[in-house]
């Protein structure tokens, strides 16, 4: 079926330590991948995105590669912050759809000083 | 940037009466809605797409009796949750998608409301 695996958390990391949160997909035809944050108290907001193979999308030092050999979208950051505490969604557009999105089921991440 | 705003923030409800959730985008026109269900550290479920002027389309398995929505202009959707029971008990999430390709530096982005905690007891 189509759906989004994102790795399981909590995920607790020491500031400026490097990140990964892996994330894959499954669909057909090459849909646009997101991911989004959700900060403590607030709503969803879209952190990046790609719309198609070998696109990398970044937003405020996070990165994310689309990878259609692996069917992967892991998003990595190379320091982290304490303000980067937050709940992160990995999502894909259904194909042929009215930009629906279909997600993952989050990861949550500390960080600590 | 687009903000949408979700009214209320929690409500706690009898079994067996009715609850409406309102989500509005505060500074920009959405011709498009979604609303989501969210369980407790799973993901996101989509529920229905609401279209103003139009009826909403449902996901399958979603009752659109139970869960009914209005998008009756473009800043304003509301999700009425009908003869609730404790099943029903989840976090509501709507998001608003900008008409036509504007959305800052993310053209046709959805918005996302903070959510409505409902709890029926």
């Amino acid at each position: 079926g189509n759906s989004v695996t994102q790795m399981e958390g909590p995920v607790t990391l020491s500031e400026e330590a490097f990140l990964t949160i892996n994330c894959t997909y499954t669909a057909t035809g090459y849909p646009s991948l997101f991911w989004y944050v959700q900060y403590p108290g607030e709503g969803l907001q879209l952190l990046l995105k790609a719309t198609k193979a070998d696109d990398k999308g970044s937003n405020k030092g996070f990165e994310a590669t689309y990878r259609k050999e692996t069917t992967s979208f892991h998003l990595e950051k190379g320091s982290v912050q304490v303000s980067d505490s937050a709940v992160y969604f990995c999502a894909r557009e259904e194909v042929g759809g009215a930009q629906k999105l279909v997600f993952g089921q989050g990861t949550r991440l500390t960080i600590n000083p | 940037g687009a903000v949408v705003s979700q009214h209320p923030s929690r409500v706690i409800c009898k079994s067996g009466t009715s609850v409406k959730i309102e989500c509005r985008s505060l500074d920009f026109q959405a011709t498009t809605m979604f609303w989501y269900r969210q369980f407790p550290k799973q993901s996101l479920m989509l529920m229905a797409t609401s279209n103003e002027g139009s009826k909403a389309t449902y996901e399958q398995g979603v009752e659109k009796d139970k869960f009914l929505i209005n998008h009756a202009s473009l800043t304003l959707s509301t999700l009425t949750v009908t003869s609730a029971h404790p099943e029903d008990s989840s976090f509501y999430i709507c998001s608003a998608r900008v008409a036509g390709l504007a959305g800052g530096p993310f053209p046709g982005e959805q918005f996302f409301g903070p959510g409505t905690r409902l709890t029926v007891l």
